[in-house]
C-alpha cells in the first residue's frame, strides 16, 4: 500500500538559509499535519492542513510557513534557519472520513543547520 | 508542562515474556489515545488505540488498557518478540478541532533473546 512520502530525505544547510520540505500524503487522504522532533524528543505538532486550508496551528515558529496545494501534497517553508531547527521533520496524512483518528506518518526529513 | 508522561525511558524484557509500557496523562477532556512505534530512520507506526469510552482493546499480541479514573494507561505486548525492540510512543488526540496530537517522550523496548 502507499505510503506518505516525504523529499528530501535529508537536508544540510546554513544558518540563515532557507529550506522547503515536501510532502506527499497517502491517496485520497485529506488532511496533512507536520510534525517537528528534536534529538531525544518526542514529535512536537506544528501545523495541519484540511482540504488545502490551514486547520489547527500548534508550536509553529514564525519564520515557517506551510501550505497545501490541490493536488493534497504539502510543503513546509523555513527561513532564517537557526541551528536549533536542526530536527526530524515528519508528516503525517490521515482521513477525516476515517473515524480512528489514526495519522499515518512519512519517513521523515533530517535538516541539519550548521 | 508535559500533558503526556512516558516515565521510564527504557524497558528491558526478555522473550517471550510480557512487555508492560505505561503513559500517564494529565487532562481528563483526551478522547483518543494511540500507541505508535518507531524504529530507527523511520516514522513512527500505529500500533493500536483505544477511546475514552473504553477500557480496553486488544489486536493480536497487542492490548491497551486504560484507567480513566487514574488517568493512565498501558499497552501490553504478549509474548514479546525481538522484532518489538523499538521506541514506543503514547499519543493523545484532544478532539475539539485540535488536530494535532500530543506525544510522550517514548519508552525504547529491549527485547532479551
Amino acid at each position: 500500500a502507499a505510503g506518505v512520502i516525504q523529499s528530501p530525505r535529508h537536508l544540510i544547510k546554513e544558518k540563515r538559509e532557507t529550506a522547503t520540505l515536501k510532502c506527499y500524503p497517502i491517496p485520497r487522504h485529506d488532511t496533512v499535519y507536520w510534525y517537528q522532533q528534536g534529538p531525544g524528543q518526542d514529535p512536537q505538532f506544528l501545523i495541519s492542513f484540511y482540504e488545502k486550508m490551514q486547520s489547527d496551528k500548534g508550536s509553529i515558529p514564525d519564520r515557517f510557513s506551510a501550505q497545501q496545494f490541490s493536488d493534497y501534497h504539502s510543503e513546509l517553508n523555513m527561513s532564517s534557519l537557526e541551528l536549533g531547527d536542526s530536527a526530524l521533520y515528519f508528516c503525517a496524512s490521515s482521513s477525516r472520513t476515517d473515524p480512528s483518528y489514526e495519522q499515518y506518518f512519512g519517513p521523515g526529513t533530517r535538516l541539519t543547520v550548521t | 508542562d508535559q500533558q503526556v508522561k512516558q516515565n521510564s525511558p527504557s524497558l528491558s524484557v526478555q522473550e517471550g515474556r510480557i512487555s508492560i509500557l505505561n503513559c500517564d496523562y494529565t487532562n481528563s477532556m483526551f478522547d483518543y489515545f494511540l500507541w505508535y512505534k518507531k524504529y530507527p530512520a523511520e516514522g513512527p507506526t500505529f500500533l493500536i488505540s483505544i477511546s475514552s469510552i473504553k477500557d480496553k482493546n486488544e489486536d493480536g499480541r497487542f492490548t491497551v488498557f486504560l484507567n480513566k479514573s487514574a488517568k493512565h494507561l498501558s499497552l501490553h505486548i504478549v509474548p514479546s518478540q525481538p522484532g518489538d525492540s523499538a521506541v514506543y510512543f503514547c499519543a493523545v488526540y484532544s478532539g475539539g478541532g485540535a488536530d494535532g496530537l500530543t506525544f510522550g517522550k517514548g519508552t525504547h523496548l529491549i527485547i532479551q533473546p
